[in-house]
């Protein structure tokens, strides 16, 4: 069935440093990619997105990168701040609107 | 500001006992997912509809679990009867899943206990 790998589970990184976070998807017809945010005790936030006719997308400090020939997409985080530390997760989507979840990235961002 | 609301927001009873979690979608979104998190297994899709009909539950175990629109403001799922192993956080999340327009925004979550 539909899978989507996330990599890694874990990540920890200084202040002012950059974090990266992959992952790769099973299903070729995936068209949507989002990932979410996850703060201690709140629902998945929405940072940011991709579609699949584009190859990179940017807001501020946030960037997401798409190759859709080796179905990989990733997660680019400059200037992380603590307030980034957090569970990221990747998703992609088809066209009946449902979306494959990765596992997630815990984040901390150390001052 | 428009946000998906769930309640309750916790949720401890006993094995056994029937468990409602309910859920209003943003008004005009017309797809409602349901979402369970465990450390272990993560992000499970449970169930999702469109236009109020099901249309996919293969995530949820039908002996137990049952999800329903009963119109466009309010989603329930229930489980019954509980067991500890259906202790989780439930999230509902609504879209306008129509093309590409896939953006699925979250409620906050019904932790549920099962002892």
């Amino acid at each position: 069935g539909e899978n989507v790998e996330q990599h890694p589970s874990t990540l920890s990184v200084q202040e002012g440093d950059s974090a990266v976070i992959k992952c790769t998807y099973s299903d070729s017809a995936s068209n949507y990619f989002p990932w979410y945010k996850q703060e201690l005790g709140k629902g998945p936030q929405l940072i940011i997105d991709i579609r699949s006719n584009v190859g990179e997308k940017k807001d501020q400090r946030i960037a997401v990168t798409l190759n859709k020939t080796a179905k990989h997409f990733s997660l680019h985080i400059t200037e992380t701040q603590p307030e980034d530390s957090a569970v990221y997760f990747c998703a992609a989507g088809g066209s009946q609107g449902n979306l494959i979840f990765g596992k997630g990235t815990k984040l901390s961002v150390k001052p | 500001d428009a946000r998906v609301t769930q309640t309750p927001r916790h949720k401890v009873t006993e094995m056994g006992q029937e468990v409602t979690m309910r859920c209003q979608p943003i008004l005009g979104h017309n797809t409602v997912f349901w979402y369970r998190q465990t450390m272990m297994q993560g992000l499970e899709l449970l169930a999702y509809f469109r236009n109020r009909a099901p249309l996919d539950d293969s995530g949820m175990p039908k002996d137990r679990f049952s999800a329903e629109m009963p119109d466009a403001t309010l989603a329930t799922l229930k489980i019954q009867p509980s067991e500890p192993r259906d202790s989780a956080v439930y999230f509902c999340a609504s879209g306008l899943g129509f093309g590409s327009y896939n953006e699925q925004f979250f409620g906050p979550g019904t932790r549920l206990t099962v002892l």
